[in-house]
């Protein structure tokens, strides 16, 4: 079955150092979406995108936060200078249609120290 | 901003099927009725989604009543990895977020 792929699966950083959370999608998707969970909390919206643009964000994705799809199979995350409070499981998802289930990755655990 | 309600947990028997409530009262007439599922802290997992006819798939069958104002999840035969957070979410179908909630945790029992 077509997985999400997250790398890498667990980042330690220092506070104010600018990081890069990695995702493939599934090859046919079209529509992708990163989301966040501090321990113990929710599952967050971050943001969505579709057609190489921004379609969606949550308040939570500020100036700190930006995304890109560099080539045809990466969908990447930046954080650009992290914080303690940005610690948390990041989950990269796609979907092949908006309103289609998405299929969520395993997820890489970023703590900020 | 809810819009779903579901119980905080409930246990089921292993071999049994298991019913997850759902109640989303304030549901419009565009929005689907989403239920992911996520197993100790890995990524969310799509179960199954709906508008207004029953669903089923492989995983799990989909009861939406005929006003809409509640759904019921059903696993056929629950399973000890079926353990895990359940979560009812409604949206409509060109909003890209998903807003889950805290979600029904679920315990399956040998």
């Amino acid at each position: 079955e077509p997985e999400v792929t997250q790398t890498p699966s667990h980042q330690v950083t220092q506070m104010g150092q600018e990081v890069i959370l990695r995702c493939v999608p599934i090859s046919n998707h079209l529509y992708f979406y990163w989301y966040r969970q501090i321990l113990g909390q929710k599952v967050e919206f971050l943001v969505s995108f579709y057609n190489n643009e921004i379609s969606e964000k949550s308040e939570i994705f500020d100036d700190q936060f930006s995304v890109e799809r560099p080539d045809g199979s990466n969908f990447t995350l930046k954080i650009r200078s992290t914080k303690l409070e940005d610690s948390a499981m990041y989950f990269c998802a796609s979907s092949e249609e908006s309103h289609y289930g998405y299929t969520f990755g395993s997820g890489t655990r970023l703590t900020v120290v | 901003d809810a819009k779903t309600t579901q119980p905080p947990s409930m246990d089921c028997a292993e071999g049994r099927a298991a019913n997850l409530p759902c109640n989303h009262s304030t549901i419009s007439g565009n929005e689907y009725v989403y239920w992911y599922r996520q197993i100790h802290s890995q990524g969310p997992q799509y179960i199954i989604h709906g508008l207004k006819n029953n669903e089923t798939n492989e995983m799990a069958s989909l009861i939406i009543t005929e006003d809409r104002k509640s759904s019921t999840l059903i696993l056929p035969h629950a399973t000890l990895r079926d353990t895990a957070v359940y979560y009812c979410i409604v949206r409509v179908a060109n909003d890209y977020k998903l807003s889950f909630g805290a979600g029904t945790t679920v315990t399956v029992r040998a």
